[in-house]
């Protein structure tokens, strides 16, 4: 059964600062990992999705890799901003059945820039 | 071009009722997917339609039911609510039937069971 943990459960950092979330997941077999970002009480908003035959996504200050054989995936976000602060979602696309929607997400870190 | 749109997004109940829920896809999208979220159980998968058909069902019980109709559009029913039901729903919807594309999310239907 696939689980996806991310690390850390929340982070504080100073506007400004790069950071990096954490993702890892136990089974191998993925089709691909799609980063999300949620605000309090709305829905996800997709920020990356990475192929399993991908090394990395960027998009703007935003870049995405993914090991797959390892099990791992990191969101590095540059120069923080105050607007970043939000839970940040990894999920893989796991082949429950053979061709399907499934994701199976991680907990989420819940990240916050200060000003 | 408008995103997933689900109605209503907020709604209270209470216990043994049932609920309805709608979902309309991105126009062209053809597959959705619905999952729930709790604090505690985070974002589970519940179940995934495309071209009317439901392909995979989560591990929820039988009271959890879907279908979707010829416009792509999809409805999800709760039956005999319970406490633990209460939850953000979320709908999904992508292009095709592959497993590669992109998933895109509504805003979900908060559903609050007294």
């Amino acid at each position: 059964k696939q689980e996806v943990t991310q690390i850390p459960a929340a982070l504080s950092v100073p506007e400004g600062e790069n950071l990096v979330l954490n993702c890892s997941f136990t089974d191998s077999a993925i089709y691909n990992l799609q980063w999300f970002r949620q605000d309090p009480g709305k829905g996800l908003t997709s920020l990356l999705l990475i192929q399993s035959s991908q090394r990395e996504q960027t998009s703007g200050r935003l870049n995405a890799s993914l090991d797959k054989s390892s099990g791992r995936s990191t969101l590095y976000i540059a120069a923080s901003q105050p607007g970043d602060s939000a839970t940040y979602l990894c999920a893989v696309r796991d082949p429950f059945q053979g061709g399907s929607e499934k994701l199976v997400f991680g907990k989420g870190t819940k990240l916050t820039v200060n000003p | 071009k408008a995103g997933v749109t689900q109605t209503p997004r907020y709604l209270i109940k209470t216990r043994g009722q049932q609920v309805t829920l709608s979902c309309s896809p991105i126009s062209g999208h053809r597959s959705v997917s619905w999952y729930q979220q709790t604090p505690g159980q985070g974002l589970q998968f519940l179940f995934e339609y495309f071209s009317e058909t439901q392909r995979n069902k989560g591990n929820f019980p039988g009271r959890f039911s879907g279908r979707q109709f010829s416009n792509s559009r999809s409805e999800m029913n709760v039956s005999t609510l319970e406490l633990g039901d209460s939850a953000l729903y979320l709908c999904a919807s992508s292009q095709g039937q592959g497993a590669t594309g992109e998933l895109f999310f509504g805003e979900g239907s908060r559903l609050t069971v007294l």
